[in-house]
């Protein structure tokens, strides 16, 4: 089964500095695709990033990085030069099926703070 | 273009009751997923409709059930409501079924069940 952990429930970080925001999964699959979503109080949640397993190249996305380590199973976001408006709840998923099974598998999630 | 919408924002319902939630998707998406968001459980997957067919269903009773219709709309509907069925339901739509595929979703239905 796929799984997906975040450890960090809750994150702050100081207005333009750099957080990282962690996670692990397990998936039994070769090829896969990693995705970052960001869900700020209006609730919608929006896709900050993505991965491809098999691309070695970190994923960037003007502020928001990835680190992605495939044998270590870990998939963090880096974002640099926090702003006010990254406050949010941050997801990790991974997207299983495409077949028959296809949905999103999510983290817990980390909420974030960011303080001026 | 618009986004995904969900109506409606906020429901109260009474234990027993039932409720109905609606999700129209982004025009020509094909693929709606619901999922059900509460702070203990986290974002948990309640089933996914292509082509209005049911092609997926998560660990959840028999009182949650969900339709699509011909334009893609797609409802869900919980049946007896019970208290721990107070949640945040998220609609997302994508426009195939694959693992690469960015899945859009709404501002989702905030239902309170007392």
């Amino acid at each position: 089964a796929q799984t997906v952990t975040q450890s960090q429930p809750e994150m702050s970080v100081q207005e333009a500095e750099t957080v990282t925001l962690s996670c692990t999964y397990d998936t039994s699959e070769s090829d896969y695709y990693l995705f970052w979503y960001k869900q700020p109080p209006s609730r919608q949640m929006i896709l900050v990033i993505r991965q491809e397993a098999y691309k070695q190249q970190n994923a960037t996305e003007n502020r928001f990085s990835v680190n992605f380590q495939k044998a270590a199973k870990s998939f963090s976001l880096k974002i640099s030069d926090s702003q006010l408006g990254d406050a949010a709840m941050y997801f990790c998923a991974l997207p299983v099926g495409g077949g028959s099974n296809y949905k999103l598998t999510f983290g817990k999630g980390t909420l974030l703070t960011v303080n001026p | 273009k618009a986004g995904v919408t969900q109506t409606p924002r906020y429901l109260i319902k009474t234990r027993g009751q039932q409720v109905t939630l609606s999700c129209s998707p982004i025009s020509g998406h094909r693929s709606v997923s619901w999922y059900q968001q509460t702070p203990g459980q986290g974002l948990q997957f309640l089933f996914e409709y292509f082509s209005e067919t049911q092609r997926n269903k998560g660990n959840f009773p028999g009182r949650f059930s969900g339709r699509q219709f011909s334009n893609s709309r797609s409802e869900m509907n919980v049946s007896t409501l019970e208290l721990g069925d107070s949640a945040l339901y998220l609609c997302a739509s994508s426009l195939v079924r694959n693992v690469n595929t960015e899945a859009f979703f709404g501002q989702g239905t905030r239902l309170t069940v007392v």
